[in-house]
């Protein structure tokens, strides 16, 4: 059981590339989460899909777009990369009907540097 | 004001001691609280979550939850250098969409 999959695990950029992050579940969960993560900071949410078919805002979703191709597969698309989006990404899925206790998987991250 | 917010430490125990981590978060309709741990370089992991109102205790790990006072708070007994990590509070909003928001995290470094 692979749980969650990201990729790539490392990446580097030039100002103004585009590059998509994918992310694959095979836990049968509804809701899935696209995070970054700056040196020495918490996790601060990008966008999130609370099931197929939605997709929200979070707290930094400037610079980002999302899809969610099916239940399994939630993307995370940079259009024209900048410094200021060097980070470390993580995607993470929980079930949605559930909401008191489920706990929330995380993939390994991917870490990019936008040069 | 921040959903969810910590010291961001870091907060440093001696081995064997009691480290006592706390979390405020904003919004009074959260319903659902957990406590992550995040090694250097890897990715979060869950501890305990909690949603009573009170204590919950999980071998050296007591989670504590007020909502009148809207904080969540984490105990680790009989600190360990293995311990030495961030710990990451997170908060369930159920009408918004199952959202999941982190706070910022405490580092914590057990000194043997």
């Amino acid at each position: 059981n692979a749980g969650v999959t990201q990729t790539p695990k490392f990446q580097v950029l030039k100002t103004g590339q585009s590059m998509t992050l994918q992310c694959a579940q095979d836990m049968n969960h509804n809701s899935m989460y696209w995070y970054r993560q700056d040196p020495g900071m918490g996790l601060r949410l990008i966008y999130y899909s609370a099931s197929e078919g939605t997709t929200d805002k979070g707290e930094v979703p400037n610079g980002y777009n999302v899809s969610r191709l099916n239940k399994r597969e939630f993307s995370l698309r940079l259009e024209s990369a900048a410094p200021s989006q060097t980070s470390v990404y993580f995607c993470a899925s929980k079930v949605q009907n559930h909401p008191l206790n489920t706990e929330a998987f995380f993939g390994q991250g991917t870490r990019l540097t936008v040069v | 004001q921040k959903e969810v917010e910590q010291n961001s430490g870091p907060l440093s125990v001696p081995e064997g001691a009691i480290a006592s981590l706390n979390c405020t978060y904003s919004d009074r309709g959260s319903q659902s609280f957990f406590w992550y741990r995040q090694y250097s370089g890897k990715s979060p992991e869950l501890i305990m979550f909690i949603y009573s109102n009170g204590d919950k205790e999980d071998g050296r790990f007591t989670a504590q939850l007020n909502k009148a006072s809207q904080y969540v708070s984490l105990l680790i007994r009989d600190s360990q250098p293995s311990d030495s990590a961030t710990y990451l509070c997170a908060v369930t909003l159920p009408g918004a969409g199952n959202k999941l928001t982190f706070g910022g995290g405490t580092r914590v470094l057990v000194k043997p």
